[in-house]
Order: C-alpha cells, then sequence, then structure tokens
C-alpha cells in the first residue's frame, strides 16, 4: 500500500521536553510539509522541504525543527521553545513541485501535560 | 493572514439536501484545491480546479471558480450522512511556494 504514516497518534508530553513526531512516505514524493491543527481552526504550514537536505520555514516556526535526511521522512521535533505545543499535527506530501495536490497522513495530536 | 475564507464556518443540513459552501481569496491564484476532513483524521483531497477554469465536476461534486470576484464555490448533492467532516479550501497565491488553507466549513448531514 502506497501512504504516508505518522506515528504515534497521540503523544503526551511533560513541559521543558523536546519531542519527535515520525513522518514516512513510500508515494516518492519530492515535497513534504508539516502543519499544525488548533481546535475549530484551519492548518497553519510549521515547514516544508522541496528535496532531500533542503527545507524551508513556513508561517509559524518558532519552537519547532525538522531534518529531511531522506526523501522518504521528515520528521519534526517540537522544542522547549515553543509556548503552546498542545495540538494536532499533520504531515503530508506532494509531487513534484509545493502547488499541487497534497496527501496527508492520519495525524498526530500532541497534548503537552 | 489567511489566503483562503470559507464561508459560512458551519453548516446543518437534512439528509438528501444540496449542501453549498463559499471560499474567498485575496490574491491572484494558479489553482484552487478543495479538501475534506472528518474528525481527528487527515486531509483529503477532492477536487483541484485551474485558474483557466470556470467549473468542474466530480460526482456529487460541483466547484466553480469566479477569478474576476477572486471566490469559489463547493457544492455537494444529494448529501448523505457520510459527508459529515469539515471542508477546507487551498490556494497556491501565484508566486508563492506553498498552499495556503482556509479555516474550513463545517458540514454536519442530519439523518
Amino acid at each position: 500500500d502506497g501512504g504516508i504514516t505518522q506515528s504515534p497518534k497521540y503523544l503526551f508530553r511533560k513541559e521543558g521536553q523536546n519531542v519527535t513526531l515520525s513522518c514516512e512516505q513510500n508515494l516518492n514524493h519530492d515535497a513534504m510539509y508539516w502543519y499544525r491543527q488548533d481546535p475549530g481552526q484551519g492548518l497553519r504550514l510549521i515547514y516544508y522541504s522541496q528535496i532531500v537536505n533542503d527545507f524551508q520555514k513556513g508561517d509559524i516556526a518558532e519552537g519547532y525543527s525538522v531534518s529531511r535526511e531522506k526523501k522518504e521522512s521528515f520528521p519534526l521535533t517540537v522544542t522547549s521553545a515553543q509556548k503552546n505545543p498542545t495540538a494536532f499535527y499533520l504531515c503530508a506530501s506532494s509531487v513534484p513541485g509545493t502547488k499541487d495536490t497534497q496527501y496527508f497522513g492520519p495525524g498526530t495530536r500532541l497534548t503537552v501535560l | 493572514s489567511q489566503q483562503g475564507e470559507e464561508d459560512p464556518q458551519a453548516l446543518s443540513i437534512q439528509e438528501g439536501e444540496n449542501a453549498t459552501m463559499n471560499c474567498s481569496y485575496k490574491t491572484s491564484i494558479n489553482n484552487l484545491q478543495w479538501y475534506r476532513q472528518n474528525s481527528g483524521r487527515g486531509l483529503v483531497h477532492l477536487i483541484l480546479i485551474r485558474s483557466n477554469e470556470r467549473e468542474k465536476h466530480s460526482g456529487r461534486l460541483r466547484v466553480t471558480l469566479d477569478t474576476s470576484k477572486k471566490s469559489s464555490s463547493l457544492l455537494i448533492t444529494a448529501s448523505r450522512a457520510a459527508d459529515t467532516a469539515s471542508y477546507f479550501c487551498a490556494t497556491d497565491a501565484s508566486g508563492a511556494q506553498k498552499l495556503v488553507f482556509g479555516q474550513g466549513t463545517r458540514l454536519t448531514i442530519n439523518p
């Protein structure tokens, strides 16, 4: 099955801890994205990557970091510098550029205790 | 600021009725897309309409685009309970390198 997976589905973190959210795709897509969604709200772009070893900040990158060492993987680290990290995080991918149809993973719900 | 804004924010109709939701945007676009999100899930792409197209159909979905008014509408005909979801428009502003999503319309289909 081709698709995009995120793990874990639910994640709990204590304040002051960094946490990494996983995103993997086997669609052979070049571009990958991370979004944050708050209750009843739309999606806000955190980071995106158009190619391996390259990524750009989105609209709300502060307190987050990413890496793109492999085409299939785009992990997101939520650092302790993110002041309000509790949210639903969505990963997506697309081909070939950044304006085409995006395919989304099932999301990770992060709760900071 | 948001490029796309949906209207209404919430819509509740009876099963079998048609549902219409609208999206307005601010700058020139290359294309506009509509996505569906079931509660607690990821988004699913529904349809893409390019700036040189005025109307597009896919099954029970009909999308229109009016670039002079910078607006689009999504019509779902003969609604079903399974259509209950949030619907988002996404635009790619010409010259931008990313999609921008609106805040969505929450659609509830009552049996």
